[in-house]
């Protein structure tokens, strides 16, 4: 089964607007951390937010906010008001831990589209 | 800052040369991991490893192997470099802690096998 789900491959949201990144996530552990990156078309790995399984607070990191939804296990990231410069790769991911070692685990992605 | 160098951005093989792809970060991370990244299949995990000499394989570990000799560095190896090999490549580090917050990433090598 996939451990991370993202079923959106591409998205358009017009500049200003607010969108919404879908994620599902599968695990059995109790101990787990979100995580929300951005891809530019240059290629390197942006960390944009993270939510701890335990966290009660939805985390927020300026813009972008992680509606965790912890019975539903999804993790949906929420970008306001939309700039040209969000244009890209969004990746959501998992940090499952294992006795000494840290395991991670990636969706496909949504491409993202701000027009002007 | 956390900086994770790979040896190369851009690499282009043919078919059967042995790879070597290398990945160094400098913030004594125990965790490292080798990414391949292809158009609708996301980051698959190939390798990673927990300490020096210690190695774990990912999803997606055939044809690659690993090596881990000192703490700063992580090198993927191709034995065998085949044109489905043909992909980017991403290294990344991260602390050993259940709060650790993220991976810190290379810059990515898109390797073409010819």
């Amino acid at each position: 089964a996939q451990k991370i789900t993202q079923t959106q491959p591409g998205m358009f949201v017009q500049e200003k607007e607010a969108v919404t990144l879908d994620c599902t996530y599968d695990t059995s552990d109790q101990s787990y951390g979100l995580f929300w990156y951005k891809q530019p078309s240059s290629g390197e790995m942006i960390f944009l937010i993270y939510q701890g399984s335990y966290d009660e607070q939805n985390a927020t990191e300026g813009r972008y906010s992680l509606n965790f939804q912890k019975a539903r296990k999804s993790a949906n990231l929420v970008i306001s008001a939309s700039q040209l410069g969000d244009s890209a790769m969004y990746f959501c991911a998992m940090r499952e831990g294992r006795y000494n070692f840290n395991k991670f685990y990636f969706g496909s992605g949504t491409k993202l589209n701000v027009k002007p | 800052d956390v900086k994770v160098t790979q040896s190369s951005r851009y690499l282009v093989k043919r078919t059967g040369e042995k790879v070597f792809l290398e990945c160094v970060q400098d913030m004594d991370h125990e965790n490292m991991f080798w990414y391949r990244q292809d158009p609708g299949l996301g980051l698959r995990l190939i390798y990673f490893s927990y300490d020096v000499k210690m190695k774990e394989k990912g999803d997606i570990p055939e044809g690659y192997s690993v090596s881990r000799e000192k703490k700063e560095r992580f090198s993927l190896i191709l034995e065998s470099a085949s044109t489905n090999q043909t992909s980017m490549y991403l290294c990344a580090s991260s602390l050993i802690s259940p709060n650790s917050y993220e991976q810190y990433f290379g810059p990515g090598t898109r390797l073409t096998v010819t």
